[in-house]
Formats: structure tokens, C-alpha cells, sequence
């Protein structure tokens, strides 16, 4: 498997346009995560979802910011209008399960610059 | 709300020496514990997965250690390199998500 494919690997935007970030998790995850780092913060959960469905986006932090999932393949981060304090990198994680014997993995991130 | 924290934010160590990195977490009901390494610029590479009815995992020089009563996990990495310069950083499974500390930052001077 190749692993998790996050796309594009850096951003870079004007304030006020739409960024749209494209995740494809592992094969057979039923989990898929997606996070922001940044230096102040760390990292911090912003929605994830469990068989295509939103579970929790309680740390999605604005309207602005919206997630979708439309098949187990797939799934998109949309930010509407971009702001520069939106600038960080953005994390896609899947998992089998939460529980036991299964953890993360992790995608190679998307670096957004918001100018 | 579990909260995890790791001690120290940053280590810095000449090569050769062993070290202890600690992760503690406040709640003891935990499915598992994850280690990760993440290098400048990069993504999060998983390094070792203790579920919650083991006590350590191994994997090359690399041990990690976990006490759920106490809320503890160390990953010890043993005669360290300036390869294993990275941040560290240490996620439980818990309730319905994972939660993450806020990394360690290691320098391995050659």
C-alpha cells in the first residue's frame, strides 16, 4: 500500500481565496483523521470521521473551514475564504479501528501559506 | 478531556548516550500509546505501538515503556546517533480519538 496520499504538498494562496486539501487514506481504514500543526499549537484534531461520516468536528474552527468524505477513497479540506492565520500544515491520518491493536498513519502533510 | 504532556520540550545530547523521553497522559482508560518521530518539514513516522494490556514494545534501539495506572510512557533510545535528531512525540488512543503531546525536540550532537 502506499501509504496515505495527501496532495498538494504546498500551498501557497492570497487571502480570501478557496483552498481545497485531497487526502486518500489506506486502503480498508474505516478512521480518517485530518489535523493542523502549527508551532504554537502543536498538533490539534479538526474533524474526523468513521465510515465516510463526520463523527466530531468540534475542532473545526470556523465556518470558513469544511471537510467532506464523499467515498472511503477520498476526502477533501475545504477552506472558504483563506485567512493568513490559516497558514500551517495540515495532516491527514486513517486508522482501522481506534481501539487495541491499531494506530495511525500519517500522511506527508500539506504546507499552506496564506499571503 | 485526556491531556497529554511530554517532558522535556527539548533534549539536547552528545552521541552515544542513552536517553529517556517521558510522555504523561491524565486519564488511565486508554485503548493504546503511539510513538512518533517527525523530522523538520515532514510527516509523522510511527515508531512503536504499546496497546493498553502491554508493559513495553521493542524495535531496534528503541523501548518504549507504559504504566497506565501511573498515566507514564518512556521511549528509551539507546547509544543515540545524530540520525535520531527529530521531535518525538507521543498520541493515546482514548474515548473516540487520539491526543497527542506536544513533543520533544532532540539534538544528538556528533
Amino acid at each position: 500500500d502506499a501509504g496515505v496520499i495527501q496532495s498538494p504538498r504546498h500551498e501557497v494562496t492570497e487571502m480570501g481565496q478557496e483552498v481545497t486539501l485531497r487526502c486518500k487514506p489506506i486502503s480498508g481504514h474505516d478512521y480518517l483523521f485530518w489535523y493542523r500543526q502549527t508551532m504554537m499549537r502543536g498538533l490539534e484534531l479538526l474533524i474526523y470521521f468513521n465510515n465516510n461520516v463526520p463523527i466530531d468536528d468540534s475542532g473545526m474552527p470556523e465556518d470558513r473551514f469544511s471537510a467532506k468524505m464523499p467515498n472511503a477513497s477520498f476526502s477533501t479540506l475545504k477552506i472558504q475564504p483563506s485567512e493568513p492565520r490559516d497558514s500551517a500544515v495540515y495532516f491527514c491520518a486513517s486508522s482501522p479501528r481506534l481501539s487495541t491493536n491499531y494506530g495511525y498513519t500519517f500522511g506527508s502533510g500539506t504546507r499552506l501559506t496564506v499571503v | 478531556k485526556q491531556e497529554v504532556t511530554q517532558i522535556p520540550a527539548a533534549l539536547s545530547v552528545p552521541e552515544g548516550e542513552n536517553l529517556v523521553l517521558n510522555c504523561s497522559f491524565t486519564d488511565s482508560a486508554i485503548y493504546n500509546l503511539q510513538w512518533f518521530r517527525q523530522d523538520p518539514g515532514k510527516g509523522l513516522t510511527s515508531l512503536l505501538l504499546i496497546q493498553s494490556s502491554q508493559r513495553e514494545q521493542t524495535s531496534g534501539r528503541l523501548n518504549a515503556s507504559l504504566d497506565k495506572s501511573s498515566g507514564r510512557s518512556t521511549l528509551y533510545i539507546a547509544a543515540s546517533q545524530p540520525g535520531d535528531s527529530a521531535t518525538y512525540l507521543c498520541a493515546v488512543s482514548a474515548g473516540n480519538q487520539f491526543y497527542f503531546g506536544t513533543g520533544t525536540s532532540l539534538t544528538v550532537i556528533p
